[in-house]
């Protein structure tokens, strides 16, 4: 099956910075992409969807200034946590998948914040 | 709107025994359905998916699902369950097939099987 990967699968950071994270499509072109945050033993939580060449659309509650996301290429999406809190500490999870086909996730990024 | 229910926080079954996960669906129109299975601090595996055809549908690691429209199930089953099942399950629901179609997780159902 297609292959999503995601980097860093962890990070630790202090308080105020902000942190990027990448989603690739390995082996197909993906115009979506999908973020998603997962806290401990909780389901994931759809934050928004990337959209290759045009802005993200973000689910309600989702502050789009704190969580940018820029999809500048069909294999690459980027979430970036901006001033980053210690509530902003999940593990966050991206997806895309080819048309027509299921959705392929990423091994996920486990962010603490300090 | 589209959205899954699975009333099971956590399924206990022995090794060897038969296992069931459930799942509930809400759903306007067709229901696109998946089932995945997440183990510790890893994303999440495709196991299966019910599109159109055939109400019992197979997957990976000898999962199979049942889809039964009139209870609005789709439930989760494997005859025979092995102590590496154990995982975090989640039924999920697609509101298309397109590469823009949203998934709607249930809360998920943590599988524990004992030896």
């Amino acid at each position: 099956g297609a292959v999503v990967s995601q980097h860093p699968s962890w990070v630790i950071c202090k308080s105020g910075t902000s942190v990027k994270i990448e989603c690739r499509s390995l082996d197909f072109q993906a115009t979506t992409m999908f973020w998603y945050r997962q806290f401990p033993k909780q389901s994931l939580m759809l934050m928004a969807t990337s959209n290759e060449g045009s802005k993200a659309t973000y689910e309600q509650g989702v502050e789009k200034d704190k969580f940018l996301i820029n999809h500048a290429s069909l294999t690459l999406s980027t979430l970036t946590v901006t001033s980053a809190h210690p509530e902003d500490s999940s593990f966050y999870i991206c997806s895309a998948g080819p048309p027509g086909e299921t959705q392929y996730f990423g091994p996920g990024t486990r962010l603490l914040v300090l | 709107a589209q959205s899954v229910a699975q009333p099971e926080d956590q399924v206990n079954v022995a090794e060897g025994n038969p296992l069931t996960v459930k799942c509930t669906y809400s759903v306007s129109g067709n229901p696109y359905l998946f089932w995945y299975v997440q183990y510790p601090n890893r994303g999440l595996q495709f196991l299966l998916k019910y599109i159109t055809g055939d109400n019992l549908v197979k997957g990976s690691y000898g999962f199979e699902a049942e889809f039964n429209k009139s209870q609005t199930s789709f439930h989760l089953k494997k005859p025979s369950a092995l102590v590496s099942d154990s995982a975090l399950y989640f039924c999920a629901v697609r509101d298309g097939l397109s590469s823009a179609s949203k998934i709607i997780f249930g809360s998920g159902t943590r599988l524990s099987i004992r030896p």
